[in-house]
């Protein structure tokens, strides 16, 4: 049984271009969140997918925006990227109700 | 707004010694709790969690986390750590009755544990 899958495991990306983050849930799960975990810290909610919408966003700008997809599959996407948004971006599934929460490798994304 | 507190960010133990890391979360209602372990090169991996009943749960690894509702703590407790045991742990918390589980989680305390 695949548990939450990302791609690319490594991204460096030049200031004012765009990103897009992909992610597989666990099977099961149809529930995906976003994290974002800056050095030294711990991972802070971006945002939460179910049946295709975005039900809950964390403290972060519209620059930052994401994709559910019928199989339950998401993407992140930043726009105009800042080298304040070079971190480890998490992929969190989950099956609806139960509440926890199985993490994918992340991405590392580079803004130089 | 919920916030999660680790109150050691780095913590040396030689091996055999026991573990205590402390959590401390602030919301007033009622809360699931989590610590997860990010061992290095490996992703974030549920160490144990607590919903509801014995406030004194068990995780995997011989690791246990008592859950103190007066003094909104959820500290994580191994009697003989081992040199494997070296990683990052997460104290997390998330609000009960929100069924997307939302979690809010501590900057971690890196665990460097010596043979």
């Amino acid at each position: 049984d695949a548990g939450v899958t990302q791609s690319p495991t490594h991204l460096i990306k030049t200031r004012g271009q765009q990103v897009t983050l992909r992610c597989s849930p666990k099977s099961g799960h149809d529930t995906v969140s976003w994290y974002q975990q800056a050095l030294g810290q711990g991972p802070q909610f971006i945002f939460q997918y179910y049946e295709e919408e975005e039900r809950q966003r964390g403290n972060f700008p519209d620059r930052f925006s994401g994709h559910q997809f019928p199989n339950y599959s998401s993407e992140l996407n930043v726009n105009a990227l800042l080298l304040g948004d070079s971190a480890l971006y998490l992929c969190a599934s989950s099956p609806t109700g139960e509440g926890v929460a199985f993490f994918g490798q992340g991405t590392r994304l580079t803004v130089v | 707004a919920q916030s999660v507190s680790q109150h050691n960010h780095h913590v040396i133990l030689s091996e055999a010694a026991s573990l205590e890391l402390g959590c401390n979360y602030s919301y007033g209602g009622t809360v699931n709790l989590f610590w997860y372990v990010q061992y290095p090169g490996q992703h974030l991996q549920l160490l144990l969690k607590y919903f509801s009943g014995d406030p004194l749960v068990k995780g995997i690894k011989g690791f246990e986390a008592e859950f103190i509702k007066s003094k909104f703590s959820f500290n994580l407790r191994k009697p003989s750590v081992q040199w494997s045991d070296t990683a990052e742990y997460f104290c997390a918390v998330n609000v009960r009755g929100s069924t997307l589980g939302r979690l809010y989680f501590g900057r971690g305390t890196q665990l460097t544990v010596w043979p």
